[in-house]
């Protein structure tokens, strides 16, 4: 089955400063990648998501690439604010033979003034 | 409030008794998951249905676990004879799973203490 890999665990940033968090993933077939945010005791919210046809997407400040020969991802969130501060969790799904989404482990980011 | 809900949002057992989640997916949404987390991990898969029919179980999903959705709306999510390692947040997710519908919406969680 699918296994994503997500590091780091734990991310600092000061507020401005750009935050990278990034995931590998085991199945090649796997073409739909999605990031959630989850804020202390709430559920998790989608963020952005990519397909395996895409190698980059961008919403405003938050942007995903995705390399499918390395097979990776990686969320990168620029001049953070205190607000983006939350547990972001990495998920990978082929759409072809599965639904169910594998995550990663999660990051912690905290924003600080 | 036209989002996934679940009930109870708390629930505190003692080992041993059964519990009994629900689900309410978003209306049109003809597919269903349940997921369950611990502190400090993503959530992990258990089950999902497509309609009422369940078409994937986790071997996460013990035989004291069952989940059904009779009519394809609502879900329960049943254990028996529930143990410590049961704590956990279990949440449900629902999407419209056709096409290029694969965003999964979830639920608040219902977050069970097993004492």
């Amino acid at each position: 089955g699918e296994n994503v890999e997500q590091h780091p665990s734990t991310l600092s940033v000061q507020e401005g400063d750009s935050a990278v968090i990034k995931c590998t993933y085991s199945d090649s077939a796997s073409n739909y990648f999605p990031w959630y945010k989850q804020e202390l005791g709430k559920r998790p919210q989608l963020i952005i998501d990519i397909r395996s046809n895409v190698g980059e997407k961008k919403d405003q400040r938050i942007a995903v690439t995705l390399n499918k020969t390395a097979k990776h991802f990686s969320l990168h969130i620029t001049e953070t604010q205190p607000e983006d501060s939350a547990v972001y969790f990495c998920a990978a799904l082929n759409t072809g033979t599965a639904s169910k989404l594998t995550f990663g482990t999660g990051t912690r980011l905290q924003v600080t003034l | 409030d036209t989002g996934v809900s679940q009930d109870p949002r708390h629930k505190i057992t003692k080992r041993g008794q059964n519990v009994t989640f629900r689900c309410d997916p978003i209306s049109e949404h003809n597919r269903l998951y349940w997921y369950r987390q611990t502190l400090g991990q993503g959530p992990e898969f258990l089950t999902y249905f497509q309609n009422e029919a369940q078409l994937e179980k986790s071997r996460l999903l013990s035989d004291r676990f069952s989940a059904e959705r009779p009519k394809g709306s609502f879900s329960t999510l049943e254990i028996q004879r529930t143990e410590q390692g049961d704590s956990a947040m279990y949440l449900c997710a629902s999407s419209l799973g056709s096409g290029i519908f694969n965003e999964q919406f979830f639920g608040p969680g219902t977050r069970l203490t097993v004492l």
